[in-house]
């Protein structure tokens, strides 16, 4: 069946450290690729999304690429800052599924 | 406002007690979703429906009950609340095309003693 694999967390770094947290897919047909973020005490907020091979998804300062050849949506920032402290999911759907597949989510904490 | 909107945020029940948590929209969107959030599980679906009237099982749907008789609200009913029912859920709505993601509420921590 279709899933998604994370990183596995907790994931702690210094601010203006470089991120990634890997993310690595399985699906049966051709899938739309997500990022969302959870801050504390919140509900999920979409931060990018990608739809066709090799689109590059990109907010906040995050990206992510969509890799077909690697079945990879593993997403980047360059300097994190400790407002970036949240959990990060990784979510595919297929086309024509509604259902939102997700990671397990990895739990990121920025030091300052 | 325009948005997601779950209520309570907060419940404390007691096992056996029929508890219903709800969700309402003001999009229009066509899919709803309910999902609960557990550490160590992730977030598993439990309801979802495609339009009004239109309910389906999830991943967890067993001791929850569903309707949607209006597009825009999505009630969850615990029909007898158990321990293990302790969580957070989370409802959601999405266009009916799948590139589009969900849009989340912000969750009822629901604990039941």
């Amino acid at each position: 069946g279709d899933s998604v694999t994370q990183m596995e967390g907790p994931v702690t770094l210094s601010e203006e450290a470089f991120l990634t947290i890997n993310c690595t897919y399985t699906a049966t047909g051709y899938p739309s690729l997500f990022w969302y973020v959870q801050y504390p005490g919140e509900g999920l907020q979409l931060l990018l999304k990608a739809t066709k091979a090799d689109d590059k998804g990109s907010n906040k300062g995050f990206e992510a690429t969509y890799r077909k050849e690697t079945t990879s949506f593993h997403l980047e920032k360059g300097s994190v800052q400790v407002s970036d402290s949240a959990v990060y999911f990784c979510a595919l759907s297929i086309q024509g599924a509604q259902k939102l597949v997700f990671g397990q989510g990895t739990r990121l904490t920025i030091n300052p | 406002d325009a948005g997601i909107t779950q209520s309570p945020r907060y419940k404390i029940t007691e096992t056996g007690r029929q508890v219903t948590l709800m969700c309402h929209q003001t999009w229009s969107h066509s899919y709803m979703f309910w999902y609960r959030q557990d550490l160590g599980h992730g977030l598993r679906l439990i309801y979802y429906s495609a339009a009004a009237d239109i309910t389906d099982k999830g991943e967890v749907p067993d001791g929850y009950v569903v309707s949607r008789s209006k597009t825009e609200n999505f009630p969850l009913t615990l029909e007898s609340a158990t321990r293990s029912q302790t969580s957070v859920y989370f409802c959601a709505s999405s266009l009916p095309a799948s590139s589009y993601g969900y849009t989340f509420g912000s969750g009822t921590r629901l604990t039941v003693v």
